[in-house]
């Protein structure tokens, strides 16, 4: 059984704070890890589509990196806003199919 | 360009009866996929489908059923309910342009 982990599961920060969370998924196989961000009462949106190890990218304050080898993909926001709360889910894409395997997500809560 | 829409936004079934959730595509956009989410889990993988034909399948039982109509829309099928078919059922779609999901904001089924 294939897992995808993401830590911490919750997270309450205040704002203005920085602050990062992990997923961590079997380095074999490995074909893209998404990111997106889940609003209450929206649809999951994607952040990220990474693909080679060492990726980084950014949008706004929001950036990620990509270790293929060691298994894991760091997510960062920069100067947390009350509207950056929402659950962040990263997802694993091992081969050619569309097939993600989600992690449960890390709920970020941002108090104003 | 029209978004991911799904319908209806809330269900609620009795054990046993069967049920359809329908999705329409984002315009351009050749392959759905479904998504289970259980309440504090990540999104499992039901099926895709591909220009009408089923092109992979998660760990769902036959009873998951689907069909992909050729305006690319979606129906998920589910016989026999059981109450841990009780979850959000997403749709995603996405086209050989594009590497991300784009989802819709999911039908809430409660089988009692």
């Amino acid at each position: 059984i294939l897992n995808v982990e993401q830590s911490p599961q919750s997270l309450h920060v205040q704002e203005g704070d920085s602050t990062n969370f992990t997923c961590s998924f079997p380095s074999s196989n490995f074909y893209a890890l998404h990111w997106y961000r889940w609003e209450t009462a929206k649809s999951p949106e994607a952040l990220f589509v990474m693909t080679l190890n060492g990726d980084e990218k950014k949008k706004g304050r929001i950036s990620a990196t990509l270790n293929t080898k060691e298994g894991y993909s760091y997510l960062y926001i920069k100067g947390s806003q009350p509207e950056d709360s929402a659950t962040y889910l990263c997802a694993l894409r091992m081969d050619s199919s569309y097939k993600l395997i989600f992690g449960s997500g890390t709920r970020l809560l941002v108090r104003p | 360009e029209t978004g991911v829409t799904q319908s209806p936004t809330h269900l609620i079934k009795t054990r046993g009866q069967q049920v359809t959730l329908r999705c329409s595509s984002q315009s351009g956009h050749n392959t759905v996929s479904w998504y289970q989410q259980a309440l504090g889990q990540g999104p499992q993988f039901i099926f895709q489908y591909y220009r009408e034909e089923e092109n992979g399948r998660g760990n769902f039982p036959p009873r998951f059923s689907g069909l992909q109509f050729p305006n690319y829309s979606s129906e998920l099928n589910v016989n026999a309910l059981e109450l841990d078919d009780s979850a959000l059922y997403l749709c995603a779609s996405s086209s050989s342009l594009t590497e991300k999901l784009f989802f819709g904001s999911g039908t809430q089924l409660s089988v009692l």
